[in-house]
């Protein structure tokens, strides 16, 4: 696609239902990053990816936190047992491998109640 | 871990000012990214640079990479409605690295 893609756009979850959000990332790219981002701050590093390859998961808050991209494109974060503190924006994004202009989603906005 | 220190955090001007704002760290970076994000949306990227000393336009937009290497600047000219959002600059720990994110200037324009 012309950009990277994030569903659902909004996921309302229950304290304790697990969640799963998906992120396509622009075609070709090989890096590939989770970032979440609270109300009003600026996005904080969870995890990236090169290709399939997980090398960097130092920002997962938690073991409930759990990310994947099985055939180095499309991945998926996934949240277990979620708590309200999970509340946020998730933010996907991606790049060119090397580079550091990271170009990102619209985000998936998760509110636990 | 790195941190990126944003000013101002916000700034409320008149439709066709100029607006000026910089982000600092205290180590170096080779790599000063400036985005913007709209509400309910994520960051565009506005300007890269890559070199210490370097200025790059993109439209009313101009940004300066500090010969320090620790700081970079981001210009508006004219300001118009649409300019309104968070100014984020970002940079990564290295080339093609996670992004350490300021924590942004939020951009008012009154018409």
């Amino acid at each position: 696609g012309a950009g990277v893609s994030q569903s659902p756009r909004y996921k309302v979850a229950k304290r304790g239902q697990d969640v799963a959000l998906r992120c396509d990332p622009i075609s070709g790219h090989v890096s590939l990053f989770w970032y979440q981002q609270a109300l009003g701050q600026g996005p904080e590093f969870l995890t990236y990816f090169q290709n399939e390859a997980q090398l960097d998961k130092s920002g997962l808050p938690s073991d409930r936190f759990f990310a994947e991209r099985p055939e180095g494109s499309v991945s998926t974060l996934k949240i277990q047992r979620t708590q309200q503190e999970d509340s946020a924006v998730y933010l996907c994004a991606s790049s060119r491998q090397g580079q550091s202009k990271a170009f990102f989603g619209q985000g998936t906005r998760l509110t636990v109640v | 871990g790195q941190q990126l220190n944003q000013s101002p955090q916000s700034m409320f001007i008149q439709e066709g000012e100029d607006v000026s704002m910089n982000c600092t760290s205290s180590s170096i970076f080779n790599t000063w990214l400036w985005y913007k994000q709209d509400p309910g949306e994520g960051p565009v990227l506005l300007i890269a640079l890559y070199k210490a000393g370097e200025l790059t336009s993109n439209g009313r937009l101009t940004a300066q990479f500090g010969i320090t290497r620790k700081d970079s600047f981001l210009n508006i000219s004219a300001s118009i409605p649409s300019d309104v959002g968070i100014y984020f600059c970002a940079a990564p720990e290295t080339s093609g690295s996670r992004l350490t994110f300021g924590e942004g200037t939020q951009l008012t324009v009154n018409p």
